[in-house]
C-alpha cells in the first residue's frame, strides 16, 4: 500500500492555466507538506497542515493556495501558472509538527509550464 | 549565506570505502534530519537527530549540537547507496533544507 500518493505524477500545461495536484496519506499522520524543488534540485518547503489546519506558509505567491478537506488530504491548487513555477512538488506528512517527526514523501509531481 | 552547509557537493568513490558527508549550520536547531533522494526523484527519510548517533544497517548519522555539526556515513558502500542525501535542520520553527550531495559509487 501507498503510504502518500499524489496525482498526477507529471503535469505538462500552458502559462496562464489554473491547475491542482492531488495528495493522499493513509498513514493516520496529522501534519502533511508541500515541497518545491526547483532545476537545482534545492528543496524548499511551501506549505504544512495540522489536522486541516494552515501552520506553514512560506513566502509563497498568492497564486498557490492549498486545500485540506480532511486530515489524509492536501490538496495544491495554482492559478495562473508561471514559467518560473516549472518544479518537482513533493507532498509529505509526519505524525507530528514539522521538524520533529520522521517525514514520509509522496513520489514527487514534475510540473512543466510551456 | 545558507544557513545549512553540506560537503562536499559531489562525491565519487570506489564499491566498498567507507563515505562521510558533512553537514554544518548556523542556527539553534530541535532536530537534524538525513534524506535519501533516488536518481529515480523520491525521497526517503534516513535519520532524524537531536543528539549523539543512530545507526541503521550501514549507515550512521551522528550530530555534535555544540559544534553545530552533523555527518552521515556509510560503511561498505554499494552501487545502490548512489543518491543525492540532504541534510535538513529544524531551528527558527522552521525546516530548512541544504542543498544536497551527491553520491555516486562505481562499481
Amino acid at each position: 500500500d501507498t503510504a502518500v500518493s499524489q496525482t498526477p505524477k507529471y503535469l505538462v500545461t500552458q502559462m496562464g492555466n489554473d491547475k491542482s495536484i492531488k495528495c493522499e496519506q493513509n498513514l493516520g499522520h496529522d501534519t502533511m507538506y508541500w515541497y518545491k524543488q526547483d532545476s537545482k534540485k534545492f528543496l524548499k518547503i511551501m506549505f504544512s497542515y495540522n489536522n486541516k489546519e494552515l501552520i506553514i506558509n512560506e513566502t509563497v505567491p498568492n497564486r498557490f493556495s492549498p486545500k485540506s478537506p480532511d486530515k489524509a488530504h492536501l490538496n495544491l491548487h495554482i492559478n495562473s501558472l508561471e514559467l518560473g513555477d516549472s518544479a518537482v512538488y513533493f507532498c509529505a506528512s509526519s505524525q507530528g509538527l514539522a521538524g520533529v517527526w520522521e517525514q514520509y514523501f509522496g513520489p514527487g509531481t514534475r510540473l512543466t509550464v510551456t | 549565506k545558507n544557513e545549512v552547509e553540506q560537503s562536499p557537493q559531489n562525491l565519487t568513490a570506489q564499491e566498498g570505502e567507507f563515505i562521510t558527508i558533512n553537514c554544518s549550520y548556523s542556527v539553534g536547531i530541535s532536530a537534524l534530519h538525513w534524506l535519501q533522494q533516488h536518481p529515480g526523484g523520491g525521497i526517503v527519510s534516513l535519520f532524524m537527530l537531536s543528539s549523539g548517533k543512530k545507526k541503521h544497517g550501514r549507515l550512521i548519522a551522528t550530530i555534535n549540537i555544540q559544534e553545530k555539526h552533523s555527518s552521515l556515513h556509510i560503511t561498505a558502500s554499494h552501487p545502490r547507496d548512489s543518491a543525492v542525501y540532504i541534510c535538513a535542520i529544524f531551528g527558527n520553527e522552521k525546516l530548512t533544507f541544504g542543498t544536497g550531495t551527491r553520491l555516486t559509487i562505481i562499481p
